[in-house]
């Protein structure tokens, strides 16, 4: 079947970087993206990997490694208004979009 | 340019009624996706739809069921509504499919009672 593996809530200090990892078992892989979703808002594209290594967008960067079926969500200097949950969604065979459900950040001064 | 519309955004059922929600791209797109977000079960994939067509299905029942009109807008309806159909409904749009980025809308907030 198809699985996807996240931490459930994670806890940061405002300034500090945080990794937020997703372990993925799909039927077919045609890249994986990053949605970030605040509270009670739709989700928002943060990034997509389709190829094996690092893609770095301002404080944002995210990494796949497709023969673990793993990536990551890097965020540095984090801001209060990263709180928020990320969700990792690989896409299968079909195009389908895979989602997981998500994990909240929660950033303390 | 304006974002994804959905209509309406909140809305009270009671149990075996049917019920309609519309969803409107961006201008431009071509593609249409369903989902379903329940606290703690992440988004579950319903249809996606691209020129009048439907493309992609997830494993909900029949009674979940779309249709995508050829300005692209898209209706989603649920027929005998169930107490566990109580969920925020999103609708996503994207340029020619899921391989794009998608861009969703607000979501429509079903509560059954």
């Amino acid at each position: 079947g198809q699985n996807i593996d996240q931490p459930t809530e994670m806890t940061a200090t405002e300034g500090a970087i945080v990794q937020i990892n997703c372990t993925y078992q799909t039927s077919g892989f045609n890249g994986l993206f990053w949605y970030q979703q605040h509270a009670g808002e739709a989700p928002t594209f943060l990034s997509y990997n389709v190829l094996d290594g690092l893609e770095e967008k301002g404080r944002f960067s995210s990494f796949l490694s497709r023969s673990k079926g793993y990536s990551y969500l890097l965020l540095k200097e984090l801001q209060m208004k990263d709180s928020a949950s990320y969700l990792c969604a690989p896409m299968d065979s079909n195009y389908q979009l895979i989602w997981g459900a998500g994990t909240k950040l929660i950033i303390k001064p | 340019k304006a974002g994804v519309t959905q209509t309406p955004r909140y809305l009270i059922k009671t149990r075996g009624q049917q019920v309609t929600l519309s969803c409107s791209p961006i201008s431009g797109h071509r593609s249409v996706s369903w989902y379903q977000q329940t606290p703690g079960q992440g988004l579950q994939f319903l249809f996606e739809y691209f020129s009048e067509t439907q493309r992609n299905k997830g494993n909900f029942p029949g009674r979940f069921s779309g249709r995508q009109f050829s300005n692209s807008r898209s209706e989603m309806n649920v027929s005998t509504l169930e107490l566990g159909d109580s969920a925020l409904y999103l609708c996503a749009s994207s340029l020619a499919s899921t391989s794009y980025e998608q861009y969703f809308g607000p979501g429509t907030r079903l509560t059954v009672t």
